[in-house]
């Protein structure tokens, strides 16, 4: 069953501390990005990565890091520069040069106090 | 910069009224667009994608829009909606051949039985 798995669901975490969210596919994509979900502000896009290896800064990329190491794999890194980070967080992936749709995963509530 | 305008933020329906869901983005060329879809607790999925050729889209679950390049718009439309219409809706761009989606902020429909 193909798809785009993101976990945990829910994460709490405390003020200053770095906190990692998992994103992994099983579509045979090459690229994969990262957004933001605000109330009203539509998906923001932190990170996007072609191909492995690579990465780009998307709109609002500070306080963010990102790695690809894999295919299967972008993880995100929230850090504690992140001033507002509580968000809910979305994991996508699209097979470049194609009509660019993207799939997305169930998303990542987090929480920061 | 490209940017994506959804006029509509919150709408309320009635089950059985008509919807038309605004969008309009900001690029001179070539577009492919898109409206994804947001049920309460589930996954971002696509409703319906322009690329090319008929401007009228037809999607999934009786929806459908219409690319109107000289105003560029791609309005989201059913003629009759149901309760199980109530989710988010957001309109996207990917524009000039990069593979990156512009969102627009979401609207919210709710629809009352």
């Amino acid at each position: 069953d193909g798809g785009i798995t993101q976990s945990p669901k829910y994460l709490f975490r405390k003020e200053g501390q770095n906190v990692t969210l998992s994103c992994e596919q099983n579509l045979n994509h090459d690229a994969m990005y990262w957004y933001r979900q605000d109330p009203g502000q539509g998906l923001r896009l932190i990170y996007y990565s072609q191909i492995v290896n690579d990465f780009q800064k998307g709109d609002i990329a500070e306080g963010y890091s990102v790695s690809r190491e894999k295919k299967e794999s972008f993880p995100l890194t929230v850090t504690s520069a992140q001033k507002n980070p509580t968000a809910f967080y979305l994991c996508a992936s699209s097979m470049p040069g194609t009509t660019y749709e993207q799939y997305f995963g169930p998303g990542t509530r987090l929480t920061v106090t | 910069a490209q940017s994506v305008s959804q006029h509509n933020h919150h709408v309320i329906l009635s089950e059985a009224a008509s919807l038309e869901l605004g969008c309009n983005y900001s690029y001179g060329g070539t577009v492919n667009l898109f409206w994804y879809v947001q049920y309460p607790g589930q996954h971002l999925q696509l409703l319906l994608k322009y690329f090319s050729g008929d401007p009228l889209v037809k999607g999934i679950k009786g929806f459908e829009a219409e690319f109107i390049k000289s105003k560029f718009s791609f309005n989201l439309r059913k003629p009759s909606v149901q309760w199980s219409d109530t989710a988010e809706y957001f309109c996207a761009v990917n524009a000039g051949g990069y593979n990156k989606l512009i969102f627009g902020a979401g609207t919210r429909l709710a629809v009352h039985p």
